[in-house]
């Protein structure tokens, strides 16, 4: 597609269960980011990934939150034993280069019941 | 650390008036710096973007900023306001390095009254 994709759109899960948020950044784009949009908290870095690497995962907030990317393409941001703190909008971006436009994705809401 | 503080979480405007939104921002290494406008259940979309060069800089929309490192600003101006407009508005800043990692700033919601 022409965009970031993100799925889901929604996911609503109960308290302690795992769960998946997929990304499908632009073809081509080296770097990818997550971040996490919360009421309480606003817009948060998570993880960058250069290629399939992780330089940089100072924003996942605890050993809960792992993320991988795979064949420099698609990337999976998993959430372990879900607390109702992780409810959040999960966005996903990617560039082309690591110092150019980051495009983002529209996001996959996330709700822990 | 680099940081972004934008003053006012809501600003209300009347259709045809100025449009002034407001980033300071913290770094202690010449930042690049964004605004980013979010439509309801919409994802970011870049405005604009400062990193050398001329500090007045225009973006899509009609919006501009002007980057003044001695008042450590970035505020964001439209002459006219559209009601399409109205949508959420973030300042964020990168703190360089080899990573393009954006730090946002709190979020302006724009309100624009017809």
């Amino acid at each position: 597609g022409a965009g970031v994709s993100q799925s889901p759109s929604n996911k609503v899960t109960e308290k302690g269960k795992d769960v998946e948020l997929r990304c499908d950044p632009i073809s081509g784009h080296t770097a990818l980011y997550w971040y996490r949009q919360s009421l309480g908290q606003g817009l948060e870095f998570l993880i960058y990934f250069q290629g399939n690497s992780a330089p940089d995962k100072s924003g996942l907030p605890s050993d809960r939150f792992s993320a991988e990317r795979t064949g420099g393409s698609v990337s999976t941001l998993t959430i372990q034993r879900t607390q109702q703190e992780d409810s959040a909008v999960y966005l996903c971006a990617s560039s082309l280069l690591w110092n150019t436009e980051a495009f983002f994705g529209q996001g996959t809401r996330l709700t822990v019941v | 650390a680099q940081s972004v503080t934008q003053l006012g979480s809501h600003v209300s405007v009347s259709e045809g008036a100025l449009v002034l939104l407001r980033c300071n921002y913290s770094s202690s290494v010449p930042p690049y710096l964004f605004w980013y406008v979010q439509y309801p259940n919409q994802g970011l979309q870049l405005l604009l973007k400062y990193t050398t060069g001329a500090t007045l800089v225009k973006g899509i929309n009609g919006f501009e900023a002007e980057f003044k490192k001695s008042e450590t600003s970035f505020h964001l101006t439209k002459p006219s306001a559209h009601m399409s407009d109205a949508a959420e508005y973030f300042c964020a800043v990168t703190p360089g390095g080899a990573t393009n990692k954006l730090i946002f700033g709190t979020g302006t919601l724009l309100a624009v009254q017809p």
